[in-house]
């Protein structure tokens, strides 16, 4: 079964400055899509980036980028320019391309970010 | 287009009670997701539709939850004999089944408290 590991529940960061949350997941598939979510406080969960696993390229949406190594099992976020409305609980998760979990998110236990003014 | 409904925002039962949570779609889309979110932890999966069809379910549903989604639209979560366990944030999601943008979209989810 697939699992995915956030190691950090909580970070902190400066705004305007650079925070990159960690993600780990294990599967022994070569087909799947990795995905952030943000949750705000009292608010729904939206997608912040998504990455397919046959893309070598890293994906990058605005001021968030991930950092992808497929070898290691690795999917980091890095939020740049970092600004107050990015404070949120993050998740990472793991979808499979293939087989009877096909469309359901097997998600991280979330990193609690938080922007100091 | 106003995105995943979910109806009730908050329900407090008490132990024993039965309770029925509902979510609505985006229009547009075919499969429908229920998670379940605890404090602390990132939702996990409990069944999916793919229109009126029930695909797969979770280890996690058990006997006393039975999910609906009649005529392929909104999708109904039953609880029956609610147990204290049963507390948490129960959240729906939708996506079209395009392989290439299968993004789910979520509800702002029902937070169930079982006294």
């Amino acid at each position: 079964a697939q699992t995915v590991t956030q190691s950090q529940p909580e970070m902190s960061v400066q705004e305007a400055e650079t925070v990159t949350l960690s993600c780990t997941y294990d599967t022994s598939e070569s087909d799947y899509y990795l995905f952030w979510y943000k949750q705000p406080p009292s608010r729904q969960m939206i997608l912040v980036i998504r990455q397919e696993a046959y893309k070598q390229q890293n994906a990058t949406e605005n001021r968030f980028s991930v950092n992808f190594q497929k070898a290691a099992k690795s999917f980091s976020l890095k939020i740049s320019d970092s600004q107050l409305g990015d404070a949120a609980m993050y998740f990472c998760a793991y979808r499979s391309e293939h087989g009877g979990s096909q469309g359901n998110l097997i998600f991280g236990k979330g990193t609690k970010l938080s922007v100091k003014p | 287009d106003t995105g995943v409904s979910q109806d009730p925002r908050h329900k407090i039962t008490k132990r024993g009670q039965n309770v029925t949570f509902r979510c609505d779609p985006i229009s547009e889309h075919n499969r429908l997701y229920w998670y379940r979110q605890t404090l602390g932890q990132g939702p996990e999966f409990l069944t999916y539709f793919q229109n009126e069809a029930q695909l797969e379910k979770s280890r996690l549903l058990s006997d006393r939850f039975s999910a609906e989604r009649p005529k392929g639209s909104f999708s109904t979560l039953e609880i029956q004999r609610t147990e204290q366990g049963d507390s948490a944030m129960y959240l729906c999601a939708s996506s079209t089944t395009d392989r290439g943008t299968n993004e789910q979209f979520f509800g702002p989810g029902t937070r169930l408290t079982v006294l």
